[in-house]
């Protein structure tokens, strides 16, 4: 069976600090991979989507990156954080970018002060 | 940009209430999809709908797609504690992208 796995669970980081949010899937090879951002109370934004290793297609304009740098490992990245970076970080995978349901880790929660 | 709205927002509900939440595309979409957050936890699939008109049941759990492939709704039937959380839609756009919608936030008293 596939699982997905993100870590950490929480992080407390100050503003202007850098992050990297890691996600990885096992039981599956060249899943498609997501990158989302939930504000608190709010709908979910898809930040990033891989279709494949080093393949990375940005939904939104931001101070985030996203890398693919092994087939089921999908990693988040800033160089700053801002304050309006707070929020619940989800990765997801499906099995296919057009017709499958996506499968959502745990999460990060994280808070920028 | 496509938008998927969810309404209502939040509901309250005593237990063993019905309860209904709608999705509304902008555009028609090729598939939708509806997921369950519970409080402080990830979205979970609940099911997918493809054709126009289409209704599912899981168990006390109703799901419809429209007509005209742009809204679709969820009704569950005679609530439980159990079902307590975040409610999404999340409809599939032309460019094969998945849009979720605003979400409706399910509460119910005991």
């Amino acid at each position: 069976s596939q699982t997905i796995h993100q870590w950490p669970a929480t992080l407390v980081q100050p503003v202007g600090s850098p992050l990297s949010l890691e996600c990885t899937v096992e039981g599956t090879s060249n899943p498609n991979l997501y990158w989302y951002r939930q504000a608190a109370g709010r709908g979910l934004q898809l930040l990033f989507y891989s279709v494949g290793i080093g393949q990375i297609s940005s939904e939104v304009p931001q101070n985030l990156s996203a890398s693919r740098p092994q087939d089921r490992q999908f990693i988040l990245s800033s160089k700053k954080l801002l304050l309006s970076d707070s929020g619940f970080y989800l990765c997801a995978w499906s099995w296919d970018f057009s017709s499958y349901e996506q499968y959502f880790g745990p999460g990060t929660r994280l808070t920028v002060t | 940009g496509q938008q998927v709205m969810q309404i209502p927002q939040y509901q309250h509900v005593q237990e063993g209430e019905d309860f209904t939440t709608y999705c509304n595309s902008s555009t028609t979409l090729s598939n939708i999809q509806w997921y369950k957050q519970r409080p402080g936890g990830h979205p979970v699939f609940l099911i997918q709908l493809v054709k126009s008109g289409e209704v599912k049941k899981q168990k006390r759990l109703t799901f419809q797609f429209g007509e005209a492939k742009k809204n679709s709704s969820l009704h569950i039937t005679a609530t439980q504690t159990t079902d307590v959380g975040t409610y999404f839609c999340a409809g599939r756009d032309n460019t094969d992208k998945l849009i979720f919608g605003t979400g409706t936030r399910l509460q119910v008293f005991p």
